[in-house]
């Protein structure tokens, strides 16, 4: 009963490196969705995926690259790290853009 | 303007209490409703779905004003372990592709 995975669940990076989050559902869902929180900033939509092969930006995409070459898999990518991108992440996954959303558990990371 | 707001609180109440929450939204098309919870360095979590005729799930209903653009959440016989972060969600059918969250309402139960 696992639903959505997200790996690694914390992280520490150094300013410039890069790094790569995961995230798989097994809900054979074919929406999926990389979030941001941030204190006093609430829930941030970073990119998205409406199915396999396909992503989209959203409100907060700068920084990040994101790839779904498989439908259970969203990968987000960090190429140069920053300290802005200090955050908790969140990954989400939905049968439809209508339908309510499955999360992850989160990816805390730190950059120095 | 902000798309969906929410009274950040915290709402201090007593064990026992009734506590409501509203969310205004500003998108007059907008589609599907929802509660989530959060609770502290944890995960969203889908409380309830919010009907147009209103929907009860327990201690907890859900209303829809759709004329003046407000959702709710009222509990009723507060616990300890409602004591989280309640996001208001809205999805409106020009989005195209995801959830609108409100900043979340903060609720403290307390003994």
């Amino acid at each position: 009963n696992a639903g959505v995975t997200q790996t690694p669940k914390f992280r520490v990076l150094k300013t410039g490196q890069s790094m790569t989050l995961l995230c798989a559902q097994d809900m054979n869902h074919e929406y999926m969705y990389w979030y941001r929180q941030d204190p006093g900033m609430g829930l941030r939509l970073i990119h998205y995926s409406v199915g396999e092969g396909t992503t989209a930006k959203g409100e907060v995409p700068d920084g990040y690259n994101v790839s779904r070459l498989k439908k259970q898999n969203f990968l987000l990518g960090l190429e140069s790290a920053a300290p802005s991108q200090t955050s908790v992440y969140f990954c989400a996954s939905g049968r439809s853009s209508y339908q309510p959303q499955h999360f992850g558990d989160g990816t805390r990371l730190s950059i120095l | 303007r902000k798309e969906v707001e929410q009274d950040p609180g915290p709402f201090n109440v007593p064990e026992g209490a009734t506590v409501a929450f509203n969310c205004t939204y500003s998108n007059s098309a907008s589609q599907s409703f929802f509660w989530y919870r959060q609770d502290c360095r944890k995960e969203p979590k889908l409380l309830m779905s919010v009907y147009s005729s209103g929907n009860e799930d327990g201690r907890f209903t859900a209303q829809l004003n759709r004329a003046s653009q407000y959702i709710s959440l009222l509990i009723r016989d507060s616990k300890l372990s409602d004591s989280a972060t309640y996001l208001c969600v809205v999805i409106w059918s020009n989005s195209g592709y995801a959830l609108n969250f409100g900043k979340g309402t903060s609720l403290l139960v307390t003994p």
